[in-house]
């Protein structure tokens, strides 16, 4: 079945580490995204990529770094630089040419505290 | 103005109630417009795209009145596993602009 996969589910990061979050797709979509959501609060764009080796900074990409280096994968780090990093992180793809015909697919998303 | 403004909810209706949300965006410019609906720490999915033309899926009637730059969502004959957080989304671009969220709970 296609889909998208985050992981881990669950991370716990120690002030000043960076850490990485998974993100893999084989649904063959060209755009790839990355959001942040904090409790009661809407969804913050951080990154996109609309095709592989190219990619864009959201709304919210100090403290982020990422990669596309293959169409199924965009893998998110949060460096030590992120201040407030304990947030709810969502990975989603679509369709480049139609996204606005089908929106987006998300992953299950990763939890990150830090401790 | 926000881009994307909800009712702030939440809203608690009793089983079998019609519940009816709104959504204003700012973007005169956005051309696709969809609700989604996200559970209690779940991603969120897709619930329905809405056309100028409004379509309805079962219980639930969208709307789209790009004059008045105004969505809505109703549910009809609400069911207790109708309890999320619908989220009103529009895309100004090649990009998802997305609400905050109105939270539903239905009470039995």
């Amino acid at each position: 079945d296609g889909g998208i996969t985050q992981s881990p589910k669950y991370l716990f990061r120690k002030e000043g580490q960076n850490v990485t979050l998974s993100c893999e797709q084989n649904l063959n979509h060209d755009a790839m995204y990355w959001y942040r959501q904090d409790p009661g609060q809407g969804l913050r764009l951080i990154y996109y990529s609309q095709i592989v080796n190219d990619f864009q900074k959201g709304d919210i990409a100090e403290g982020y770094s990422v990669s596309r280096e293959k169409k199924e994968s965009f893998p998110l780090t949060v460096t030590s630089a992120q201040k407030n990093p304990t947030a709810f992180y969502l990975c989603a793809s679509s369709m480049y040419a139609r996204q606005g015909d089908y929106g987006y697919t998300f992953g299950s998303g990763t939890r990150l505290t830090v401790v | 103005r926000k881009e994307v403004e909800q009712d702030p909810g939440p809203f608690n209706v009793p089983e079998g109630a019609t519940v009816a949300f709104n959504c204003t965006y700012s973007n005169s410019a956005s051309q696709s417009f969809f609700w989604y609906r996200q559970d209690c720490r779940k991603e969120p999915k897709l619930l329905m795209s809405v056309y100028s033309s409004g379509n309805e899926d079962g219980r639930f009637t969208a709307q789209l009145n790009r004059a008045s730059q105004y969505i809505s969502l109703l549910i009809r004959d609400s069911k207790l596993s109708d309890s999320a957080t619908y989220l009103c989304v529009v895309s100004p671009s090649y990009q998802l602009t997305f609400g905050k969220g109105t939270k539903l709970s239905v009470i039995p």
